[in-house]
């Protein structure tokens, strides 16, 4: 079984700083996607940011990139000039290469003015 | 408008009563999906279906079942059976490897705005 771990249940990042959201997950698989989703309170799920495994450039999304280590199986999202909207739960989430789906715990993310 | 509708966006049920929660996509993906998610927790799989007339089972299936009668919708029945039923339901579909880009990529999910259900 495919298992993703989110570590830290909630952060706080001051306006306009920087923050690293951390995350593991267990695979035997060498191929596989993994992705970055926000849920704001609105909790409409967004995808933030996606990973193909076999690629080893790390993904940038505007202010949002990776942090892919394949090896230790972490994959770590970094958000840059943090902003109040970004405000949200983070999940973390794994996919070989066809369904279904697995999804860490989430992080809670506060954006303090 | 592509996209993905669930309703209601909420739903009260009485203990005993069955409900079915509707979800239904434009996106003509062949795969769809059920997340139950409860206050403060992450996303735990219900079921899913990647073909009509086809479904599996998630972690936490009991106490729910599913139809696949049509590509574009997918409805979940909360039985009787499940004996805490309370919580925010999500639906999400996705194109299967192979499928084409048209309607966005195969190996990412696209979420309807959720149903929150409460058990009176």
């Amino acid at each position: 079984a495919q298992t993703v771990t989110q570590s830290q249940p909630e952060m706080s990042v001051q306006e306009a700083e920087t923050v690293t959201l951390s995350c593991t997950y267990d695979t035997s698989e060498n191929n596989y996607y993994l992705f970055w989703y926000k849920q704001p309170p609105s909790r409409q799920m967004i995808l933030v940011i996606r990973q193909e495994a076999y690629k080893q450039q790390n993904a940038t999304e505007n202010r949002f990139s990776v942090n892919f280590q394949k090896a230790a199986k972490s994959f770590s999202l970094k958000i840059s000039d943090s902003q109040l909207g970004d405000t949200a739960m983070y999940f973390c989430a794994f996919m070989k290469l066809h369904p279904p789906f697995y999804f860490g715990s989430g992080t809670k993310l506060n954006v303090k003015p | 408008d592509g996209g993905i509708t669930q309703s209601p966006k909420y739903l009260f049920r009485k203990e005993g009563q069955n409900v079915t929660l509707s979800c239904e996509q434009n996106l003509n993906h062949d795969a769809m999906y059920w997340y139950r998610q409860d206050p403060g927790q992450g996303l735990r799989l219900i079921y899913y279906s990647q073909i009509v007339n086809d479904f599996q089972k998630g972690d936490i299936a009991e106490g729910y079942s599913v139809s696949r009668e049509k590509k574009e919708s997918f409805p979940l029945t909360v039985t009787s059976a499940q004996k805490n039923p309370t919580a925010f339901y999500l639906c999400a579909s996705s194109l299967l490897p192979g499928q084409g880009a048209a309607s966005g990529r195969a190996d990412t999910q696209y979420f309807g705005p959720g149903t929150r259900l409460t058990v009176l």
